[in-house]
This record gives structure tokens, C-alpha cells and sequence, in this order.
């Protein structure tokens, strides 16, 4: 099956810092990836739709400038959370989108931790 | 806006029993749906979903679904629930089969 790759799986930095984190796909190539963030005991909240080789697509209240996101080739996209502090500790998850018959489908990393001292 | 709404953020069900996890949206168009489950420290896998085919959605692991339009419903259920079962699910919408509108999950607990 379609794999996805996040690294590092966690990571803690110290406030004013900014923290990559890489999302790929193993075996196939994906036009488009998903940055979702989940708090603890709630959903995913999609961040941004990244199509490669294009600016990605953030959704309403979602910083640009905060959350950079590079998708510079069909089997990489990054999120760098930029000038980190405590409020941005989440865990962050990211989706690769495969057509699979016809129809999309994503396929989800393990996601990353990220701490924010 | 689509939205999903989960009924109980915890289940609990013996070896066994019949699984139900409830999940109802809401959506301006025909919705895609979509059941995920996560098990600890792995990324979400997708159990099945409805793409406006069947309503009676079959999935892997012996998990089905059945879209009723009338009750805005999308519910899932196992005959027989398993302790390899024990996991947090979550029920997604979305308008164009892509970007997707999540609930904030059920913690199944599967007692011996």
C-alpha cells in the first residue's frame, strides 16, 4: 500500500526557534499533500493544501508566515513552523492524495510532536 | 461549511459485541464519507467510504457503514468486536472527495 513518511516524529525546541518538518511519500507521487494539526482529544484541523510546484492553500485563520510550507517535488512537501513558541506544541500530521480507481485518496503519515519550550 | 459530529468521545464494548460509532455531518452538496481509524503512534488508515455508490459501505477488517441520506447519518459498525479493535476512529466529510472535514474522533475500548 501507499506509504507516508513524516520526520522527525518528534522534535522540542526552545521558544523563538523555527522547527522543518518533512512529509514524504514512499511509493507514489502526489500532487497534493494536506498539513493537518491535532491538539490533544481533538480532530485534525487541516492547515494548508499543498500542490507541487505552487503556493499552498491555507485555511481561514491559519498564519502564512507562521507555517511556511514548501512542495517542491511530487514526493516532498515541508512545514516549518517559524519563530516557535508554546502555543504552536501540537502534533502535526501529514496526507499525501493518490487517485486510486477514480477516485482520491489520502494516505496519512504517523504524524510529529513538536514541543515548544 | 461541512461538519461532523461524533456521539461520545469514548465506547466501550465487550469481546464480542456488536461495535456501533456514531457519526452524523452536515453538508451543502452530496458528500463523500469517510471512516479512519488510528492506532497509537501510527498515522490514520482508512476503513471504508462512501462515494455516492452503495449506501451500504463495506471496509477492511470486517467494519461496514451505511449512508442514510434522511438522517444525515454515516454510522459504523462490526458484528463481532475484537481486542485488536481498541483504537480512536474518526469520521470525515468532504464536498470533492478531497480535501477533508474531520470529527473529533471515538476512543473504542474492547474488554475481555
Amino acid at each position: 500500500g501507499a506509504v507516508v513518511s513524516q520526520h522527525p516524529s518528534w522534535v522540542i525546541c526552545k521558544s523563538g526557534t523555527s522547527v522543518k518538518i518533512e512529509c514524504r511519500s514512499l511509493d507514489f507521487q502526489a500532487t497534493t499533500m494536506f498539513w493537518y494539526r491535532q491538539f490533544p482529544k481533538q480532530s485534525l484541523m487541516l492547515m494548508a493544501t499543498s500542490n507541487e510546484g505552487s503556493k499552498a492553500t491555507y485555511e481561514q485563520g491559519v498564519e502564512k508566515d507562521k507555517f511556511l510550507i514548501n512542495h517542491a517535488s511530487l514526493t516532498l512537501s515541508t512545514l516549518t513552523v517559524t519563530s516557535a513558541h508554546p502555543e504552536d506544541s501540537s502534533f502535526y500530521i501529514c496526507s499525501a492524495s493518490s487517485v486510486v480507481g477514480l477516485s482520491h485518496e489520502q494516505f496519512f503519515g504517523p504524524g510529529t510532536r513538536l514541543t515548544v519550550l | 461549511a461541512q461538519s461532523v459530529t461524533q456521539l461520545g468521545s469514548h465506547v466501550s464494548v465487550s469481546e464480542g459485541a456488536l461495535v456501533l460509532l456514531r457519526c452524523n455531518y452536515s453538508s451543502s452538496v452530496p458528500p463523500y464519507l469517510f471512516w479512519y481509524v488510528q492506532y497509537p503512534n501510527q498515522g490514520l488508515q482508512l476503513l471504508l467510504k462512501y462515494t455516492s455508490a452503495a449506501t451500504l459501505v463495506k471496509g477492511i477488517n470486517g467494519f461496514e457503514a451505511e449512508f442514510k441520506k434522511s438522517e444525515t447519518s454515516f454510522h459504523l459498525t462490526k458484528p463481532s468486536a475484537h481486542m485488536s479493535d481498541a483504537a480512536e476512529y474518526f469520521c470525515a466529510v468532504s464536498e470533492d472527495g478531497n480535501k477533508l472535514v474531520f470529527g473529533a474522533g471515538t476512543i473504542l475500548r474492547v474488554k475481555s
